[in-house]
């Protein structure tokens, strides 16, 4: 069945580090691909997605690119900041238009 | 700008009581959804809802049912509350489409059954 994989966490980083979420996912064809942000206490929100192989979304100095043939959609930004702190949540659509997401990754930026 | 709102953020209720969640989206979104998150398990579907009237179970459906009477409102309820049931409910919204359409959430409400 189709499933997504993210790393666990939570992940602390200092201001202006690299950051590197990794995602890979289970699924039969060609899935859409997302990631949501989720900060302190409200909803999840839409950082970036990609609907086709080799498709880079960005959003926010953030980007991942769907990598077929490693199934994989790892999120990057180069520099992080505090306001970056939340939890990550990589997701698919799947061919019979079901969301699956992953289990969500915290992050925490300190100054 | 998109938005879908939740009747309540925060909710405490008392076991057995029989309790109501209302999500109302403004997009004129076909499909709508009920999710609940938990701690390391991420989110998982309740229930979902393609059209007025219609409704899909989800993968953990027991003890929720759902109504849909109008399209922009849709309900999630829970018959007889149980300590099992505390968690953070999302709604989401997506139009009908062919398959890369992004899902919007509500803020949550964040449900303590005692």
């Amino acid at each position: 069945g189709n499933s997504v994989t993210q790393m666990e966490g939570p992940v602390t980083l200092s201001e202006e580090a690299f950051l590197t979420i990794n995602c890979t996912y289970t699924a039969t064809g060609y899935p859409s691909l997302f990631w949501y942000v989720q900060y302190p206490g409200e909803g999840l929100q839409l950082l970036l997605k990609a609907t086709k192989a080799d498709d880079k979304g960005s959003n926010k100095g953030f980007e991942a690119t769907y990598r077929k043939e490693t199934t994989s959609f790892h999120l990057e930004k180069g520099s992080v900041q505090v306001s970056d702190s939340a939890v990550y949540f990589c997701a698919l659509l799947s061919r019979t238009y079901k969301y699956i997401f992953g289990t969500g990754t915290r992050l925490k930026v300190l100054a | 700008d998109v938005k879908v709102t939740q009747s309540s953020r925060y909710l405490v209720k008392r076991t057995g009581e029989k309790v109501f969640l209302e999500c109302v989206q403004d997009m004129d979104h076909e499909n709508m959804f009920w999710y609940r998150q938990d701690p390391g398990l991420g989110l998982r579907l309740i229930y979902f809802s393609y059209d007025v009237k219609m409704k899909e179970k989800g993968d953990i459906p027991e003890g929720y049912s759902v109504s849909r009477e109008k399209k922009e409102r849709f309900s999630l309820i829970l018959e007889s509350a149980s300590t099992n049931q505390t968690s953070m409910y999302l709604c989401a919204s997506t139009r009908a489409g062919g398959g890369r359409e992004t899902q919007y959430f509500g803020p949550g409400t964040r449900l303590l059954v005692l």
